[in-house]
């Protein structure tokens, strides 16, 4: 049973460079997310796919941020002209679809440090 | 606009003795709510969950109560495990739609021996 990987698990990039994170769901999953986390605070949601469609994003995901899952199956967090406030922790999570059970499993998540 | 909240920054107790973590929630269309534990360096780890129409749900040693009329629900551990030493966040979503998670803050859980 392979859970959720995400890709790298750290990052260290200057401000103004863009980087990409990728995450691999869990393989039967079809809805994917992506969440951001800071310190002291719980993780905030950034957007959802259900399959290849992203249906829904936060106003938290600004025009910087552009996020794509091609196949359905793992899916890509880019950050174009990175921002000291873009550090942060970012997490990825995979369920296997809608129903009172959706539960949804988490990655180990890629930390960002923008210096 | 925070809609779930854990008041409790940290909590402290004593092996074998009982752990409950509190969270309240402000918006009344969560109907599905949901406790995760997260180690250092590790992502959030499922726990357990409880839907609206029930009042209580047990898993093990991890009960987690709803109060919908207070919109309050509480995780109690029992009897507490120094591998319980984590930090604690509650979640709520509602069932239909795009079921994204709003977490709280987190309580910080020590166990001490």
């Amino acid at each position: 049973d392979t859970g959720v990987s995400q890709d790298p698990r750290h990052k260290i990039t200057k401000r103004g460079q863009n980087v990409t994170f990728r995450c691999d769901p869990i393989s039967e999953h079809n809805r994917l997310y992506w969440y951001r986390q800071t310190l002291g605070q719980g993780p905030e949601f950034l957007t959802y796919f259900q399959n290849e469609a992203q249906l829904e994003k936060s106003r938290l995901l600004s025009d910087r941020f552009s996020a794509e899952r091609p196949k359905g199956s793992f899916s890509t967090l880019e950050i174009q002209r990175t921002e000291q406030g873009d550090s942060a922790m970012y997490l990825c999570a995979s369920s296997a679809g809608q129903g009172v059970e959706n539960i949804q499993y988490f990655g180990a998540g890629t930390r960002l440090s923008v210096l | 606009d925070q809609q779930v909240k854990q008041n409790s920054p940290s909590l402290s107790v004593q092996e074998g003795r009982i752990s409950i973590l509190n969270c309240d929630y402000t918006n009344s269309m969560f109907d599905y709510f949901l406790w995760y534990k997260k180690y250092p360096a590790e992502g959030p780890t499922f726990l357990i969950s409880i839907s609206s129409i029930k009042d209580k749900n047990e898993d093990g040693r991890f009960t987690v109560f709803l109060n919908k009329s207070a919109k309050h629900l509480s995780l109690h551990i029992v009897p507490s495990q120094p591998g319980d030493s984590a930090v604690y966040f509650c979640a709520a979503s509602k069932i239909q739609g795009a079921q994204k998670l709003v977490f709280g803050q987190g309580t910080r859980l020590t166990i001490n021996p």
